[in-house]
């Protein structure tokens, strides 16, 4: 079975820091997507960054990058610069092969920015 | 291009009431998804639909039913409601070719 594992319940960063949101999976697909998704506290889901198993360089989207380590089956978001309008839930989620497009979930980590 | 939308964006029902919720896209999508957001939990998948008239379960589809009848609109059903019901429900929806997943707003239940 599919899972994402987010074990950073809340992280804080000091604006114009860099911060990593870890998270790790674990698929039997060969083929599969990693997806990240910011939650504000308005509710809205809004897409990051993409990443694709076979996609041999890290997926990169202005400040946000994906450190993707294929054999450690992890897939952590770098937030570079961090801005106050960063502060928000990010998710984590994983797609597989099985030509549903369904996405699995973690449970998400609290990003906090300080000035 | 309004993307997603979701109708109610909140309700509040009594135990044992029914309502329907309504999904809707302008984007052409042939898949759509309805998930629960609960505290601590991260959303988990009740059922979605690879095409217009197919439906199929998710990760926790009990007490929910789904209808696609046009490509456009997907209905999430509760014919009973129960208090563990209470969530924010969210609907996606995608190309179906590997795309990313396009969110509605997402509507609060809370069942009483």
């Amino acid at each position: 079975a599919q899972k994402i594992t987010q074990t950073q319940p809340g992280m804080f960063v000091q604006e114009k820091e860099a911060v990593t949101l870890d998270c790790t999976y674990d698929t039997s697909d060969q083929s599969y997507g990693l997806f990240w998704y910011k939650q504000p506290s308005s509710g809205e889901m809004i897409f990051l960054i993409y990443q694709g198993s076979y996609d041999e360089q890290n997926a990169t989207e202005g400040r946000y990058s994906l450190n993707f380590q294929k054999a450690r089956k992890s897939a952590n978001l770098v937030i570079s610069a961090s801005q106050l309008g960063d502060s928000a839930m990010y998710f984590c989620a994983m797609r597989g092969t099985h030509n549903t497009d369904k996405l699995i979930f973690g449970t998400g980590t609290r990003l906090q920015v300080f000035p | 291009n309004a993307g997603v939308t979701q109708t109610p964006k909140f309700r509040v029902l009594k135990t044992g009431q029914s309502m329907t919720l309504l999904c809707a896209q302008d984007m052409n999508h042939e898949y759509m998804y309805w998930y629960r957001q609960d505290p601590g939990m991260g959303l988990r998948l009740i059922h979605y639909s690879v095409g217009e008239g197919t439906t199929a379960k998710g990760e926790v589809p009990d007490g929910y039913n789904v209808s696609r009848l046009k490509k456009q609109n997907f209905l999430l059903g509760l014919e009973s409601a129960a208090p563990s019901q209470t969530s924010v429900y969210f609907c996606a929806s995608t190309r179906g070719t590997a795309g990313e997943q396009y969110f509605g707003p997402g509507t609060r239940l809370t069942v009483t």
